[in-house]
């Protein structure tokens, strides 16, 4: 079992529409959670991290974080054209010099 | 304020050949990590380092060396370059205040093909 695992994807949802990307981990020691979004041919950028069980927003992002089921998910509302990208999830312990563990994935297109 | 700077962008290397990829960051982070990226694939990581003059291996270190001399600086060293390290290379730093992780911010990528 990988230690963090993304939906394999791809996903498409209509412009407008609420994309749901979901994440589980193994490690019941990651304590930091991560959404990086990386466009095709270049680097991942941070769009939320979450430590505490429940919700983080910020603008169009929500991040969700159970640890009891061992899941995290990213909703973005009014998704748009420019959200075309793929999103990759990370777990990481406190205790373990930052290190992040990545999963492969998930590609979501939005269209227009 | 250019955050994390790789270089090269590219590369293409034959069997056999040895390469450093560089990489620089000006945010005085502590903490900093070398991932490889395969198609499709998420990212894995080869080394990384918590300070100056401190390394540890991750989960892929064969064929791969790194040195931390200063805060800035954590360059990746490619020894005898094979086909299976044909990838793309992202060097990741984060502050470590506190021992923590608050993201990472990741250079540009180095894309190397060994033929």
């Amino acid at each position: 079992q990988k230690e963090v695992e993304q939906n394999s994807g791809p996903l498409s949802v209509p412009e407008g529409a609420i994309a749901s990307l979901n994440c589980t981990y193994s490690d019941r020691g990651s304590q930091s959670f991560f959404w990086y979004r990386q466009y095709s041919g270049k680097s991942p950028e941070l769009i939320m991290f979450i430590y505490s069980n429940g919700d983080k927003e910020d603008g169009r992002f929500t991040a969700q974080l159970n640890k009891a089921s061992q899941y995290v998910s990213l909703l973005i509302r009014d998704s748009q054209p420019s959200d075309s990208a793929t999103y990759l999830c990370a777990g990481t312990p406190n205790t373990n010099a930052g290190k992040s563990t990545f999963g492969d994935g998930t590609t979501l297109t939005v269209k227009p | 304020n250019a955050g994390v700077t790789q270089t090269p962008k590219f590369r293409i290397l034959k069997i056999g050949q040895s390469m450093t990829l560089q990489c620089t960051q000006d945010m005085n982070h502590n903490y900093m990590y070398w991932y490889r990226q395969d198609p499709g694939m998420g990212l894995k990581l080869i080394y990384y380092s918590v300070g100056a003059g401190i390394t540890d291996k991750g989960e892929v270190p064969n064929g791969y060396n790194v040195s931390r001399s200063t805060t800035e600086d954590f360059p990746l060293r490619l020894e005898l370059a094979a086909p299976s390290q044909t990838s793309v290379y992202f060097c990741a730093s984060t502050s470590g205040m506190r021992g923590g992780n608050y993201g990472y911010t990741f250079g540009s990528g180095t894309r190397l093909t060994v033929v």
